[in-house]
């Protein structure tokens, strides 16, 4: 199995853009999709991006992500971002037994 | 508009059993498959099972496999958690969610409910 490794927090101002990365331990991380989760304080987890860089309907395209498989890495970029985009952030991939793995966390800040 | 809906949770002693379940509407819910994420107070999120649209196929994770069982009635649009032999590290908060494909065991997460929770104490 791998593990998913993600900063245990970032900040940023509002209207600047932010990136937090999410690096898979072992095996290619364009092996299998890459999701990522917003949870704002209380509720329950949404979905910001599926299959590696894709929005659902609904999400702005202030988010967006992107995986390089020269660090092994997958990233969420926000940009422009507002208060309301301050929440904890968990990347989420599978393994070849289909088991879903999720990284950590981040939190992020906007002040 | 996706609703997923869960109940069922409750405290419980250990070593006992609950089944939760997860009412879903808005959707073909027999055209996708379903998942139990769950979320252990002040920590992240854990990947717990997975059921097809048909409910032929399962998966479960390690820290779960052989005590939980999962299954759905496509009739009542209905997800279903079986757990047996609970301990205090299976208190959390169950989400139930709507995976993004139909047969396809992949857990990707489209939509989610609200979650209930799971109390396991004595």
């Amino acid at each position: 199995n791998f593990m998913l490794t993600q900063p245990h927090s970032v900040s940023e101002s509002p209207g600047k853009t932010v990136t937090i990365s999410c690096t898979r331990s072992s095996g290619n991380i364009a092996t299998n999709y890459v999701q990522w989760y917003q949870q704002r304080p209380g509720r329950a987890p949404t979905t910001v991006i599926y299959a590696d860089n894709q929005r659902p309907s609904g999400v702005p395209d202030r988010f967006s992500g992107s995986i390089d498989s020269s660090s092994n890495s997958a990233s969420l970029t926000i940009s422009g971002l507002k208060t309301e985009d301050e929440a904890d952030y968990y990347c989420q991939s599978y393994d070849i037994s289909n088991h879903g793995v999720f990284g950590g966390g981040t939190k992020l800040t906007v002040l | 508009e996706v609703q997923l809906v869960e109940s069922g949770g409750r405290l419980v002693q250990p070593g006992g059993s609950l089944r939760l379940s997860c009412a879903a509407s808005g959707f073909t819910f027999s055209s996708s498959a379903m998942s139990w994420v769950r979320q252990a107070p002040g920590k992240g999120l854990e990947w717990v099972s997975t059921i097809t649209g048909s409910g032929g196929s399962t998966d479960y994770a390690d820290s779960v496999k052989g005590r939980f069982t999962i299954s759905r009635d496509n009739s009542k649009n209905t997800l279903y958690l079986q757990m047996n032999s609970l301990t205090a590290e299976d208190t959390a908060l169950y989400y139930c969610a709507k995976d993004l494909y139909e047969e396809i065991l992949d857990p990707i997460f489209a939509q989610w409910g609200q979650g209930t929770l799971v109390t396991v104490s004595s």
